[in-house]
């Protein structure tokens, strides 16, 4: 069944903590990403990677860390200098990443993590 | 910056009645993407618009790319409770020199039965 997953669906940490958060898709897809929502907000792009062991910051990326060593997984360490750390997570990934192609493949989404940070 | 922008925010509306959800970009888009989250979920992809001018239709939903691909609109006629959720609309904008999937911020849309 393929897919991409995330895991825990609910996450709760303590101040202070890093906490990583769990993306794996069996797409076959290039290219994967990371979002932040807050309530009444759009999805705001945390990390992109376009390519195994290749990634590129976001429009939020302070306090947050990723790695791509495989093709399917891409984690997110949330870390303890994130002042508001508290949101839903949403992982991503695409066929290709759009790279220099003013063009966007599909995006297929995960499920979310829900970060509590108490 | 480039931005993608999206309006209104939020939309309530009676069941049976139309509603529409507006897509602005400060730049021409190559294509664009709408997608909807119901709540509690995650975003689920629904059409791409790539040429000047197209309208495509799904169902009761209407999509339209503007003659100079820098505004969408998504067009819901005689909404049902089950099209209740968050649209959002995306397009590809440069940023250090790539292309990178940009998101406005949604249009919740509320049905009352």
């Amino acid at each position: 069944d393929g897919g991409i997953t995330q895991s825990p669906k609910y996450l709760f940490r303590k101040e202070g903590q890093n906490v990583t958060l769990s993306c794996e898709q069996n797409l076959n897809h290039d290219a994967m990403y990371w979002y932040r929502q807050d309530p009444g907000q759009g999805l705001r792009l945390i990390y992109y990677s376009q390519i195994v062991n290749d990634f590129q910051k976001g429009d939020i990326a302070e306090g947050y860390s990723v790695s791509r060593e495989k093709k399917e997984s891409f984690p997110l360490t949330v870390t303890s200098a994130q002042k508001n750390p508290t949101a839903f997570y949403l992982c991503a990934s695409s066929t290709r990443g759009s790279g220099r192609s003013p063009y966007t493949d599909t995006q297929y989404f995960g499920p979310g993590t829900r970060l509590t940070v108490l | 910056g480039q931005q993608v922008m999206q309006i209104p925010q939020y939309q309530h509306v009676q069941e049976g009645e139309d509603f529409t959800t507006y897509c602005n970009s400060s730049t021409t888009l190559s294509n664009i993407q709408w997608y909807k989250q119901r709540p509690g979920g995650h975003p689920v992809f629904l059409i791409q618009l790539v040429k000047s001018g197209e309208v495509k239709k799904q169902k009761r939903l209407t999509f339209q790319f503007g003659e100079a691909k820098k505004n969408s609109s998504l067009h819901i006629t005689a909404t049902q409770t089950t099209d209740v959720g968050t649209y959002f609309c995306a397009g590809p904008l440069a940023s250090g020199g790539s292309y990178i999937p940009t998101f406005g911020r949604g249009t919740s849309l509320i049905v009352h039965p």
